[in-house]
């Protein structure tokens, strides 16, 4: 199985701030690593997928990038709603693990 | 636009057998070329994908090895939903459980169940 480690797990930050995640993967794959946001009694929300590829309606201040095992999520300019928990997830090989999650509050 | 739409009993007693339905519209359970799935979520163990079913000019099925043996994922063709069945529960498998759609079967998961809350309890 791939082993998916986040970091931070928690993350305290302001309004207008620029703000990284951090996924590393277990073993290298290609591509297949995909990001949610989840808020309190809702379903996980795609942001990206296939490491950096916007999903549809979600605001270009949200980027991903990464390769190998070492993959990022980044916010250019924390807006109220950002407020959530973070998850990365990679569907190259089944079982499609999830990261333990990061999340961020409100400094 | 694709909906998933999940039912069943928010309360199952230990060594029971969970039951959840997942009923699709927007898509076909029998696509060539989605994938089915059921995940859950915990606060011990966060987010933990169960296994997925997926046609491809036969049937597939792939489960987690945490649970294979006590789980069984079923589509249904005639009302286009897509099953969870897992046997011999302990307080451990209470969670909130999703099911989820995936584009292809290496795809992220687009679409989401709005998430039932299932405990284990006597």
């Amino acid at each position: 199985d791939i082993q998916m480690t986040q970091s931070p797990s928690s993350l305290s930050a302001s309004v207008g701030d620029r703000v990284t995640i951090t996924c590393r993967a277990s073993q290298t794959f290609k591509n297949f690593l995909n990001w949610y946001q989840q808020k309190p009694g809702k379903a996980p929300k795609l942001l990206i997928y296939t490491t950096s590829t916007l999903e549809s309606g979600v605001p270009s201040r949200f980027s991903g990038s990464g390769s190998g095992t070492d993959f990022t999520l980044t916010i250019s300019s924390l807006q109220p709603e950002d407020f959530a928990t973070y998850y990365c997830q990679q569907t190259y090989s089944a079982p499609h693990t999830f990261g333990q999650g990061t999340k961020l509050e409100i400094k | 636009q694709v909906q998933l739409q999940q039912s069943g009993p928010g309360l199952v007693k230990p060594s029971q057998t969970l039951s959840l339905t997942c009923a699709i519209s927007g898509d076909s359970v029998s696509s060539n070329s989605a994938a089915w799935n059921w995940i859950r979520q915990s606060p011990s163990r966060g987010l933990e994908w169960l296994g997925r079913t997926y046609y491809r000019s036969k049937w597939f099925f792939d489960y987690d090895v945490a649970v294979r043996g006590r789980i069984v994922i079923n589509p249904d063709t005639s009302k286009n939903q897509f099953s969870l069945r897992l046997e011999s529960v302990t307080p451990e498998d209470t969670a909130v459980y999703f099911c989820a759609r995936a584009k292809f079967t290496s795809a992220w998961y687009d679409y989401w169940g709005q998430g039932t809350l299932v405990t284990v309890s006597s």
